[in-house]
């Protein structure tokens, strides 16, 4: 099993709707979470952290399940500028930062 | 604030030819990492840096090496480019013990032809 996956997409949607990505992860031990947001040709930036059981920011809200090993991200009322690559990073202290291969979305007018 | 700086943007090098991609951050991060990105293959990790005077292989150490020459900059070599090397290579700075934000620098986009 991959230590990260997520479903690649593309999911496309209109704005205003509520879109929701997985990501499963293999390593139990994983402490925080960690979704990043890529807009295209671009570096990664911090999205959320996730410490415990979920976050929310304003539209963004993640949710995390240790016992089936997935972190989700929920966006609501998604807006055109919400078009990006979403990437997952569970984490265990004292190892590197591995990266999902992301999952894209697409928001249309 | 720079932040993480990468040099160079953009490179096309020859096969067989040799180069460093320099990498600085001014954010006092102990830990620092290398990663390339091909299109439908997410960010891999090269090698990472745990600390300063540390080096370890991540996912895809093969043609490359790295210096952390002091706990500001992080260097990526490649010895002999192949075109299997055309890829954007990100550098990345975290604060803490390897789980913590990573700050990522523009990216280096290599071409090897």
């Amino acid at each position: 099993r991959k230590e990260v996956e997520q479903d690649p997409g593309p999911f496309n949607v209109p704005e205003g709707a509520t879109v929701a990505f997985n990501c499963t992860y293999s390593n139990s031990a994983s402490q925080s979470f960690f979704w990043y947001r890529q807009d295209c040709r671009k570096e990664p930036k911090l999205l959320m952290s996730v410490y415990s059981s979920g976050n929310e920011d304003g539209r963004f809200t993640a949710q995390l399940n240790r016992a089936s090993q997935y972190i989700s991200l929920l966006i609501r009322d998604s807006k055109l500028s919400d078009s990006a690559t979403y990437l997952c990073v569970p984490n265990q202290a004292g190892t590197a930062l591995i990266f999902g291969k992301g999952t894209t979305l697409s928001v249309s007018s | 604030n720079a932040g993480v700086t990468q040099t160079p943007k953009f490179q096309v090098l020859k096969t067989g030819q040799s180069m460093t991609l320099q990498c600085a951050q001014d954010m006092n991060h102990n830990s620092m990492y290398w990663y390339r990105q091909d299109p439908g293959m997410g960010l891999r990790l090269i090698y990472y840096s745990a600390s300063e005077g540390t080096t370890d292989k991540g996912e895809v150490p093969n043609g490359y090496n790295v210096s952390r020459l002091n706990k500001r900059e992080f260097s990526l070599r490649l010895e002999s480019a192949a075109p299997s090397q055309t890829s954007v290579y990100f550098c990345a700075s975290t604060k803490g013990p390897l789980n913590t934000e990573a700050f990522f620098g523009q990216g280096t986009r290599l071409t090897v032809v």
